[in-house]
């Protein structure tokens, strides 16, 4: 079936001005989550989505990330007034979480920021 | 929190050579443990997990450890070949209300040919 999808897949933008990244999570997992990468680097958490329940925005690293979520599909992140340092890959993936043991995360492509 | 180690950091093998990482984590209620396998250009993909309450799982080539009682879990690559080149991460996660999973720094294989 499907896997996690990300668009757009590169995107450059000049510094002050505002993005937004997309993922569509794998039909009827209800966790999301989005990560940052920076070159070479680990996965950094940023926010956690599951079903209806207020997200877990613990890993925002400022006030200029926002993500949203429909429901248990589609979520957008967005990063206002970009800054060169926030240049990274952003990486969404999705779990379905059942009663009892943690669920798998299924990762998207990544969408590689640059801000010139 | 949970904290997640990795070593090594970078890791050469011969082809054909076993190559062996290595994880700790800090919290003790961590119960599930995913290794993760990131190609250049890609996103990661799960390759094995272990749940807490098994010590060993293999996987044609790839097997998995876990000492809760030492917090050390392991990935073992057996007759590596060149594709298996890549960033390795190790994960923890502890079931809670929510689900976040903590993933280590990565290893970078290289298996020379």
């Amino acid at each position: 079936g499907a896997g996690v999808s990300q668009s757009p897949s590169n995107k450059v933008t000049e510094k002050g001005k505002d993005v937004e990244l997309r993922c569509d999570p794998i039909s009827g997992h209800t966790a999301l989550y989005w990560y940052r990468q920076r070159l070479g680097q680990g996965l950094e958490f940023l926010i956690y989505f599951q079903g209806n329940s207020a997200p877990d925005k613990s890993g925002l690293p400022s006030d200029r990330f926002s993500a949203e979520r429909t429901g248990e599909s589609v979520s957008t992140l967005t990063i206002q007034r970009t800054q060169q340092e926030d240049s990274a890959v952003y990486l969404c993936a999705s779990s379905f979480l059942a009663g009892g043991w943690t669920d798998t995360q299924y990762f998207g492509p990544g969408t590689r920021l640059t801000v010139l | 929190g949970e904290n997640v180690e990795q070593h090594p950091s970078t890791l050469s093998v011969q082809e054909g050579d076993s190559a062996v990482i290595k994880c700790t984590y800090s919290d003790s209620a961590s119960n599930y443990f995913p290794w993760y396998k990131q190609e250049l250009g890609k996103g990661p993909q799960l390759i094995i997990d272990i749940r807490s309450n098994v010590g060993e799982k293999k996987d044609q080539r790839i097997a998995v450890t876990l000492n809760k009682t030492a917090k050390h879990f392991s990935l073992h690559i057996t007759e590596t070949q060149p594709e298996d080149s890549a960033v390795y991460f190790c994960a923890a996660s502890i079931k809670t209300s929510y689900d976040k999973v903590i993933f280590g720094p990565g290893t970078s294989l290289s298996v020379i040919p």
